[in-house]
Order: structure tokens, then C-alpha cells, then sequence
């Protein structure tokens, strides 16, 4: 079945760049996606990118995806403490069913 | 719109005793899902629906059973819990259109001792 990886921690200072890094192993994968999850709540969708696009960009948030490696990453612009929080790279694979990597949680410090 | 709301919130069981996690959206979604998320171990995928009378098993089944009862509310049911089974449990739906985007629920908290 479908694998994805993720680094487990990050940390930043506010106003720096964030990149949140994702490796996943199946090619036929469709859409990729990045969800945030804050402490005690549910997940939030931050954004996805179609398996035929290079790059994604949505405000803060800019996402590349190199299909060659299988890697996907998201880059947040000038970090700020909200942005504190696990973030969880997913795959869709098969009939609609999502594969999720372990999180990696950002921590963004004054 | 709701979104996916779920209940209990938390929950406190006893080894061997049951209970029903409820979830329902207002969407107009065909499928569901219910997830479990553990410290260290990302969501796995117990069961879902991909539409209503149909329920298939994800990654982590053993120990749940599931029920669509309509197209709105899917159920996930510990008939004898274990303390293997403490976690946060997840529904979450998704629609067709949206890139498949899937909507999650704010969990339940499960605490079997």
C-alpha cells in the first residue's frame, strides 16, 4: 500500500519561511494534499495540488511537487505564531481513501 | 451548514464495555470516513463508506464495526472495548468534485480503562 514520510518536527522564528517536507511512494497517486491540525481540534484542509501541476501557490502558502522523486513539500512565507500546529501531508489513493503521513509539528517562537 | 459534527466529544469506557461514536454531515456527501489518530502514528483509516448501504474496511478494522444508516450519519461501534483502543476518532467526509477533498469532524476522545 501507499507509504508517506514526513519529518516529525520543525522549528522556526516568526517571520522566517517554514518548508515542511513529504515523501510518498505511490505514482499513480491523484491529488496530495496538506492538512494543519491545532492542539485539541480536528483537521483543516490548508490546500491540495493535482498530481499534473508542478507548484501551487495560495497566499502564505506555496506548494511543489516533484513527481519524479515522489516528493511534495509546503512552504509557509514569514512564519507567524499561529501558524504553530502539526501539519499532515496525505495522499489520495485508491477509491477515494487517504493515506496519511505522521505529522510534522511546527513550532514558531517570537 | 454543520459540517461534520460528531458525539460524544469525550468518552470514558471500561474494558469490555460498548459504545457508538455518532457522525453526521450536512453536506450531501456520498462518502465517509472514520479515522483513528494515535500519538506518533499520523490517522489510519478503520472503515469507510464510498455511499450509502456500502461500508468497506480501511487499514485498522479489527475491534469496530460500522454503520451507514443514511446517506447523512455514519456510525463506528466498539462492541467490547480494549485499552488498545484508546484514541482520538476522526469522521470525516467528502463529496465528488473539490479534488475529492475530505471534510473532518472535531473528534471524539476516547479513553478505555
Amino acid at each position: 500500500g501507499e507509504d508517506v514520510e514526513q519529518s516529525l518536527f520543525l522549528s522556526v522564528r516568526e517571520g522566517d519561511s517554514s518548508v515542511i517536507n513529504c515523501t510518498y511512494t505511490d505514482s499513480s497517486s491523484t491529488y496530495l494534499y496538506w492538512y494543519k491540525q491545532e492542539p485539541g481540534a480536528g483537521l483543516q484542509l490548508l490546500t491540495y495540488i493535482f498530481s499534473n501541476m508542478d507548484m501551487k501557490q495560495d497566499q502564505r502558502l506555496t506548494v511543489l511537487l516533484n513527481k519524479k522523486d515522489k516528493h511534495l513539500s509546503l512552504r509557509i512565507a514569514d512564519t507567524q505564531t499561529g501558524d504553530s500546529a502539526i501539519y499532515f501531508c496525505a495522499v489520495l489513493s485508491g477509491y477515494s481513501t487517504l493515506t496519511f503521513g505522521k505529522g510534522t509539528m511546527l513550532l514558531v517562537s517570537p | 451548514n454543520a459540517g461534520v459534527t460528531q458525539t460524544p466529544k469525550f468518552q470514558v469506557l471500561k474494558t469490555g464495555q460498548s459504545m457508538t461514536l455518532q457522525c453526521a454531515q450536512d453536506m450531501n456527501h456520498n462518502s465517509m470516513y472514520w479515522y483513528r489518530q494515535d500519538p506518533g502514528m499520523g490517522l489510519r483509516l478503520i472503515y469507510y463508506s464510498a455511499s450509502e448501504g456500502t461500508t468497506d474496511k480501511g487499514e485498522v478494522p479489527n475491534g469496530y464495526n460500522v454503520s451507514r444508516l443514511n446517506k447523512r450519519e455514519f456510525s463506528l461501534r466498539l462492541e467490547s472495548a480494549a485499552p488498545s483502543q484508546t484514541s482520538v476518532y476522526f469522521c470525516a467526509s467528502t463529496g465528488t468534485g473539490k479534488a475529492d477533498t475530505q471534510y473532518f469532524g472535531p473528534g471524539t476522545r476516547l479513553t478505555v480503562l
